[in-house]
C-alpha cells in the first residue's frame, strides 16, 4: 500500500462546477496535511493545510479531513480554467522524536477545467 | 519578502559527472528540504537540513549529499550521475521548530538532464 494515494485522474469539470480531489494515507499517526497546486513546468505552490478533523475553507477552496478514515479531500468551488493544474496531496510523516518535515506526496491528480 | 530561490534553473550533465545545486530559503526560515520530482510523479523527499545538520533522510543513495551554511542556504550534491537522476530538483524552506505545523514552501526548482 502506498503511503499517500490520490484518486486517479485526469479529472475534467466544466467551468463553474465543483471539483473534488481525494487523498488517502496509511500512517494513522499523521498530524498535518497539505494541498499543493503545480502548473505544468512549474514548482508546487501551497494552497491549503489542515491539521484538525472537519472542514477548513479559504475562498473557493475547502479542505476536509477525516482522521478516522485516513482521508483528506480538496473541493474547488466555481472552478475556473485557471485552476487547471496538477494537485498534489502531501502528508507530514513524523520521523521520530519531535522531528517532522518529511512530506510524503501522492502521485497527483491532473485537473482540467473546460470553458 | 524574498521567496525561496534556486540556482541554476536548468542544467545538462553527462553520466558519471557530479553536480551541485543551490538553494536560499525564504526570509525568516531556517530549514531546507530537498525533493526529487520525476516526470509525472509526486516529489520524493531526499533530505532535510536544520542547524547545519542533516535532520532527516529519505531513501536515496549516498551519492546524494548536502550541506547547510550558517546563513541557512543549502547545497545538494549528486555524484556519479546516472540517467535516472534526470528530474526536477526542488528545494523547500520552513521553520524547523514548528513541529507538526511545519509548512514547506517550494522554490522554482532546478531541472537536471543527464545524458
Amino acid at each position: 500500500q502506498k503511503e499517500v494515494e490520490q484518486n486517479s485522474g485526469p479529472l475534467s469539470v466544466p467551468e463553474g462546477a465543483i471539483a473534488s480531489l481525494n487523498c488517502t494515507y496509511s500512517d494513522r499517526g499523521s498530524q498535518s496535511f497539505f494541498w499543493y497546486r503545480q502548473y505544468s513546468g512549474k514548482s508546487p505552490e501551497l494552497i491549503m493545510f489542515i491539521y484538525s478533523n472537519g472542514d477548513k475553507e479559504d475562498g473557493r477552496f475547502t479542505a476536509q479531513l477525516n482522521k478516522a478514515s485516513q482521508y483528506v479531500s480538496l473541493l474547488i468551488r466555481d472552478s475556473q480554467p485557471s485552476d487547471s493544474a496538477t494537485y498534489l496531496c502531501a502528508v507530514n510523516i513524523r520521523a521520530g522524536g519531535t522531528s517532522y518535515g518529511k512530506l510524503t506526496f501522492g502521485q497527483g491528480t491532473i485537473l482540467t477545467v473546460h470553458p | 519578502d524574498a521567496g525561496v530561490t534556486q540556482s541554476p534553473t536548468h542544467l545538462i550533465k553527462t553520466r558519471g559527472q557530479q553536480v551541485t545545486l543551490r538553494c536560499s530559503p525564504k526570509s525568516g526560515h531556517d530549514t531546507v528540504s530537498w525533493y526529487q520530482q520525476a516526470l509525472g510523479q509526486g516529489p520524493q523527499f531526499i533530505f532535510q537540513y536544520y542547524e547545519e545538520e542533516e535532520r532527516q533522510r529519505g531513501n536515496f543513495p549516498d551519492r546524494f549529499s548536502g550541506h547547510q551554511f550558517p546563513n541557512y542556504s543549502s547545497e545538494l550534491n549528486v555524484n556519479a550521475l546516472l540517467l535516472g537522476d534526470s528530474a526536477l530538483y526542488l528545494c523547500a524552506s520552513s521553520l524547523g521548530l514548528a513541529g507538526f505545523q511545519e509548512t514547506q514552501y517550494f522554490g522554482p526548482g532546478t531541472r537536471l538532464l543527464v545524458l
